[in-house]
């Protein structure tokens, strides 16, 4: 079985340029998650899909950072303008359904670096 | 609010020996408590999970945890270290909130095992 793909996996901007990130998750998980790590501390969720509706993006800096998820299978992750505390690396996860139990699986995530 | 405190960044031993990374957490109710590990350029992999069935949870690669109460911990312990689980592992815990599954991780203990 595919796991969770990420393109690209390593990507160096200047501060106020723009990014986007790309994600296509498992075969048949309906629900999508991006997670924003910063070097040395745990994930953080961004954002998560049910489909292709939100369902949580309560710690997503909307004035910088938007996603969709528009046929409800892969999804993009942009920010525009950049800055530099976003260097980071954005892991994608999906779920076969957004239960409590249900296992999130990761893919390699995309290594940001903002100059 | 829900919260996990993972009490070691770094623990080394030598391959063979035990293993022990210490994990607390902080839950008005009884939650359900992760662990994941990370190894270099790889997605996070899900190791074991507590779902209130059993306070010893068995995972893979021969990991256990054991959920305790009283201590409100949830540490994670391997017998007999082998070179291959050096790696960041991290303690997670999942929020009664609307059903969703939105992980809350720890900060994160990386483990070194030396020949």
């Amino acid at each position: 079985e595919a796991g969770v793909a990420q393109s690209p996996r390593y990507k160096i901007i200047e501060k106020r340029q723009s990014v986007a990130f790309w994600c296509n998750p498992i075969s048949g998980h309906a629900t999508l998650y991006w997670y924003q790590q910063i070097l040395g501390q745990g994930p953080k969720l961004l954002i998560q899909f049910q489909n292709n509706g939100v369902v949580d993006d309560s710690q997503l800096p909307k004035d910088r950072f938007s996603a969709e998820r528009l046929k409800g299978v892969d999804s993009t992750l942009k920010i525009q303008p950049a800055k530099l505390e976003d260097s980071a690396v954005y892991l994608c996860a999906s779920s076969l359904a957004p239960g409590r139990l249900e296992t999130q699986y990761f893919g390699p995530g995309t290594r940001l670096l903002v100059l | 609010a829900q919260s996990v405190t993972q009490l070691d960044s770094h623990v080394s031993v030598s391959e063979g020996t035990p293993v022990l990374l210490r994990c607390n957490y902080s839950s008005s109710y009884s939650p359900s408590l992760f662990w994941y590990v990370q190894h270099p350029n790889k997605g996070l992999q899900l190791l074991l999970k507590y779902t209130s069935a059993a306070t010893l949870v068995k995972g893979i690669n021969g990991f256990e945890a054991e959920f305790k109460k009283s201590e409100t911990s949830f540490h994670l312990t391997k017998p007999s270290a082998h070179m291959s689980d050096a790696a960041e592992y991290f303690c997670v815990v999942t929020p009664l909130s609307g059903g969703y599954n939105k992980l809350i991780f720890g900060a994160g203990t990386r483990l070194a095992v030396h020949p």
